[in-house]
């Protein structure tokens, strides 16, 4: 089955315990993307890869990192946590070029930094 | 910038009825436009992606219709079911097509 795999589904860590979340995806896509969801916020783009060893900053990338050392995999870094990157996480991939194929998205990590 | 709107921000009907969702963008020079639902808590399951070619695209009880000229696209509903209750998104792509810009949603809730 097609998917975009995201582990792990809920995480509640303490303030400055460095955390990675993972991000796999089956579909050869070239493109992937990390984005974080919060009340009244909507969906806003971290960091996105257009393929391997190509990342580039999204909207909100203060206190992230990300990587592309695979095609599938597109982990998301927390190198030291804080309370205000409490929120919900979606992994999205797609295929690259103009005109698009449309975003497939993982299921979401749900992030508690106490 | 791009940025998407969507009117409107929650919506309430009776089982059965047909309805209309809207979404605005502000640059018209887009690639595609895409319909997401999400439940809650959950992931966004994709519904429709309409190409910028394309005026319309339909999917079972759906309809999505794109007029990018004046930046506009609406989500039709027809015979809506309690289980059609969720938010709804759309997204446009800026950056060379790959970065999306979400709207903030509209959350339907079907009443049975």
């Amino acid at each position: 089955e097609a998917q975009v795999t995201q582990n792990p589904r809920y995480l509640i860590t303490v303030t400055g315990k460095k955390l990675t979340v993972t991000c796999s995806q089956n579909m050869n896509h070239e493109y992937m993307s990390w984005y974080r969801q919060d009340p009244g916020l909507g969906l806003r783009q971290i960091y996105y890869s257009m393929n391997v060893e190509v990342t580039d900053k999204g909207d909100v990338p203060e206190g992230y990192k990300v990587s592309r050392k695979e095609k599938r995999n597109f982990p998301l870094i927390l190198e030291s946590p804080s309370p205000n990157q409490t929120s919900l996480y979606f992994c999205a991939s797609s295929f690259k070029g103009q005109g698009g194929y449309g975003y497939t998205f993982g299921s979401g990590t749900r992030l508690t930094v106490v | 910038k791009q940025e998407v709107t969507q009117i409107p921000a929650a919506l309430s009907v009776p089982e059965g009825e047909n309805l209309v969702l809207n979404c605005s963008f502000t640059d018209s020079a887009i690639y595609n436009l895409q319909w997401f639902r999400q439940d809650p808590g959950k992931g966004l399951t994709s519904l429709l992606l309409i190409q910028s070619s394309q005026r319309e695209q339909t999917s079972g009880r759906l309809n999505a219709s794109l007029d990018k000229s004046s930046g506009r696209s609406t989500l039709y509903i027809a015979a809506s079911q309690p289980g059609d209750s969720a938010t709804y998104l759309c997204a446009v792509p800026h950056n060379y097509g790959q970065n999306f810009v979400f709207g903030p949603g509209t959350r339907l809730s079907v009443l049975p």
